[in-house]
């Protein structure tokens, strides 16, 4: 079955530590992109990649960074400087189009303590 | 920028009764119009799309019909079950991201 998938589903880290988050999907999406979800709150764009070797920030990039050296996966890591990283981050794709839906995984809780 | 509001919840209704989310947008060009579901702990599913005004998208009994000249793309569903409790999430997309409304939690009780 295609589809996305995001690992660890729970993470925990001490806070000054990097952790890494993990995103592959095998949809032959070009585009994948990172959220970040809040308690009560809308979906907030981290990064995105609209091709290999190539990314852009989005809205909250701060404290972030991403790489995207294969179509299949955009791992995403959460730095020491990002204030307030405890959240649910969701892993998206689409294909290259600019109306086109995006194909969500399922998810990572981090908890910073 | 484009944006998305959309009606503030909780909604919390009774199994069989009439579902509307209200959810209207912003955008300088013509954008595709989504309705998410989230359950707990999971990731947004799509439900349904419309790319283009007048288009109705549907799916497991959910409608939306886009609705340009009220720029609107309210979400309906005649009889609800418990199993619809959920998240929703109006979107829109017309460029290399997509902008969120900020979701509606359905609560339907037995």
């Amino acid at each position: 079955d295609g589809g996305i998938t995001q690992s660890p589903k729970y993470l925990f880290r001490k806070e000054g530590q990097n952790v890494t988050l993990s995103c592959e999907q095998n949809l032959n999406h070009d585009a994948m992109y990172w959220y970040r979800q809040d308690p009560g709150q809308g979906l907030r764009l981290i990064y995105y990649s609209q091709i290999v070797n190539d990314f852009q920030k989005g809205d909250i990039a701060e404290g972030y960074s991403v790489s995207r050296e294969k179509k299949e996966s955009f791992p995403l890591t959460v730095t020491s400087a990002q204030k307030n990283p405890t959240a649910f981050y969701l892993c998206a794709s689409s294909i290259a189009g600019l109306r086109d839906e995006q194909y969500f995984g399922p998810g990572t809780r981090l908890t910073v303590t | 920028g484009d944006s998305v509001t959309q009606m503030e919840g909780p909604v919390t209704l009774s199994e069989e009764a009439f579902l509307t989310i209200n959810c209207t947008y912003t955008a300088t060009g013509y954008p595709s119009l989504f309705w998410y579901v989230q359950y707990p702990g999971e990731g947004l599913q799509l439900l349904l799309k419309a790319t283009k005004a007048d288009d109705k998208g549907s799916n497991k009994g959910f409608e939306a019909t886009y609705r340009k000249e009220t720029t609107s793309f309210h979400l309906e569903k005649g009889s609800v079950q418990v199993s619809d409790s959920a998240v929703y999430f109006c979107a829109l997309r017309d460029g290399n991201d997509m902008r969120f409304g900020a979701g509606t939690r359905l609560t339907v009780k037995p």
